[in-house]
């Protein structure tokens, strides 16, 4: 399966717990993107990465929020001192520089409870 | 404030008829508006765009049409079939300064019945 994969698939975690999710974009594929999805709600945009640079971040992502991408391929995005907010599903979403209408490929996501 | 409105969290259509979802918007500084197509335990797939110089793209039973004058596209799909019910997103990408992310409406839930 060439598409982009993420793990774990679930996660369920204590209030105060730190979590990181990783995601494999697809091969060669410069830009990645992470994207935090609640019950009604559509993705709601976090960050994204071109190669390793972290280019934008939204409000969204908090001090408790960090992303890397330390080698252009894959990337973690780790939540500290977890809160019942928190839970939702994050989703990782990758395309190549040159797709002018910003078309992205998304992976199945990490559903993410915090208890 | 939300710039991305799907005003519909439903809509039932029967096989074979027109499936139409809309969205309106209020931020007129995007290149595309996209559409995306979910279902359950999977994540958002690509449908098709729009360009915010054209009116209207088509690309087999999907046709999406723009009214910049009115903020608001809209999704055709005809014939609908089962394999259509599914959670849509229509989403926009905004122009320049090098912001990239999607911003997503609340999605619409269509149900194609026998």
């Amino acid at each position: 399966d060439t598409g982009v994969s993420q793990d774990p698939r679930h996660k369920i975690t204590k209030r105060g717990q730190n979590v990181t999710f990783r995601c494999d974009p697809i091969s060669e594929h410069n830009r990645l993107y992470w994207y935090r999805q609640t019950l009604g709600q559509g993705p709601e945009f976090l960050t994204y990465f071109q190669n390793e640079a972290q280019l934008e971040k939204s409000r969204l992502l908090s001090d408790r929020f960090s992303a890397e991408r330390p080698k252009g391929s894959f990337s973690t995005l780790e939540i500290q001192r977890t809160e019942q907010g928190d839970s939702a599903m994050y989703l990782c979403a990758s395309r190549p520089s040159g797709h002018e209408n910003n078309e992205q490929f998304f992976g199945p996501g990490t559903r993410l409870t915090v208890l | 404030d939300q710039q991305v409105k799907q005003n519909s969290p439903s809509l039932s259509v029967q096989e074979g008829r027109i499936s139409i979802l809309n969205c309106d918007y209020t931020n007129s500084m995007f290149d595309y508006f996209l559409w995306y197509k979910k279902y359950p335990a999977e994540g958002p797939t690509f449908l098709i765009s729009i360009s915010s110089i054209k009116d209207k793209n088509e690309d087999g039973r999907f046709t999406v049409f723009l009214n910049k004058s009115a903020k608001h596209l809209s999704l055709h799909i005809v014939p609908s079939q089962p394999g259509d019910s599914a959670v849509y997103f229509c989403a926009y990408s905004r122009a320049g300064g090098g912001a990239d992310g999607l911003t997503f409406g609340k999605g619409t839930h269509l149900i194609i019945q026998p």
